[in-house]
């Protein structure tokens, strides 16, 4: 059974860096076509994809917040960290990390955030 | 700024057939297969549908997807008062090099 779990601080100053710890287990990220992910999301509005590390160390960053953005791996913890520069009050969401799969059938390729954790609200406010 | 469009609401009684419709371009959806969640209120979202009409173990065959060029589809046929919920489309897209979702549906049952 596959869970994950977000950790970090719920309230953070504008301008000051955010880091989120995802724990996970049920699964392995030295797995080939295993990644996880960050996606977050604001109040009432859509989901947000943020990053992802694969089994192998290649990351994907969302290209409107990469220059803000880190994510890292501790494999031999089962912990993924994203950090998240200078924040705003416009980054007050829900931060989801959620476990990735990507696997070949031949002629297609699927892509998927197949599991999540439960989420972690952070506020920017001073 | 979600790529993927989707209608914002969508409405049914119990037992009618709901779809909701996804509309990505050659990048996203015309390229890669599609994916979809249910989100239901104050809870994460939850995978219900993936590779565009694979269905992941627990639920239920009333729910099906499908694809088509550059656009998906979710349909819930004999809907339930437990369907109500937000449902959003998802793709991995080649020209971002990254996943996108879609803008959402709130789904009504009346």
């Amino acid at each position: 059974q596959i869970t994950l779990k977000e950790s970090g601080p719920t309230l953070v100053k504008p301008t000051q860096t955010l880091t989120l710890t995802c724990t996970f287990s049920g699964f392995s990220l030295t797995t080939s076509g295993v990644g996880v992910g960050w996606i977050r999301q604001a109040p009432g509005e859509a989901l947000e994809w943020l990053a992802l590390i694969y089994w192998n160390g290649d990351k994907r960053y969302s290209p409107s917040l990469k220059s803000r953005l880190t994510i890292t791996k501790d494999t031999s913890k089962n912990e993924i960290v994203l950090t998240m520069t200078n924040m705003d009050p416009v980054d007050t969401a829900t931060y989801y990390c959620a476990h990735f799969s990507l696997r070949s059938y031949g002629d297609y390729v699927s892509s998927v955030f197949d599991s999540w954790g439960q989420g972690t609200l952070v506020t920017v406010s001073s | 700024q979600s790529v993927l469009t989707q209608p914002p609401s969508a409405s049914g009684t119990p037992g009618q057939r709901v779809p909701i419709s996804c509309s990505g371009s050659n990048s996203n959806i015309g390229t890669n297969t599609v994916n979809w969640y249910q989100q239901l209120p104050g809870t994460a979202p939850k995978l219900l549908i993936y590779s565009n009409n694979q269905r992941p173990s627990g639920v239920p065959d009333r729910f099906s997807g499908s694809k088509s060029g550059t656009s998906a589809s979710l349909a819930i046929s004999g809907l339930q008062s437990e369907d109500e919920a937000d449902y959003y489309c998802a793709a991995w897209d080649d020209s971002l090099n990254g996943y996108v979702f879609g803008t959402g549906t709130k789904v009504t049952v009346l």
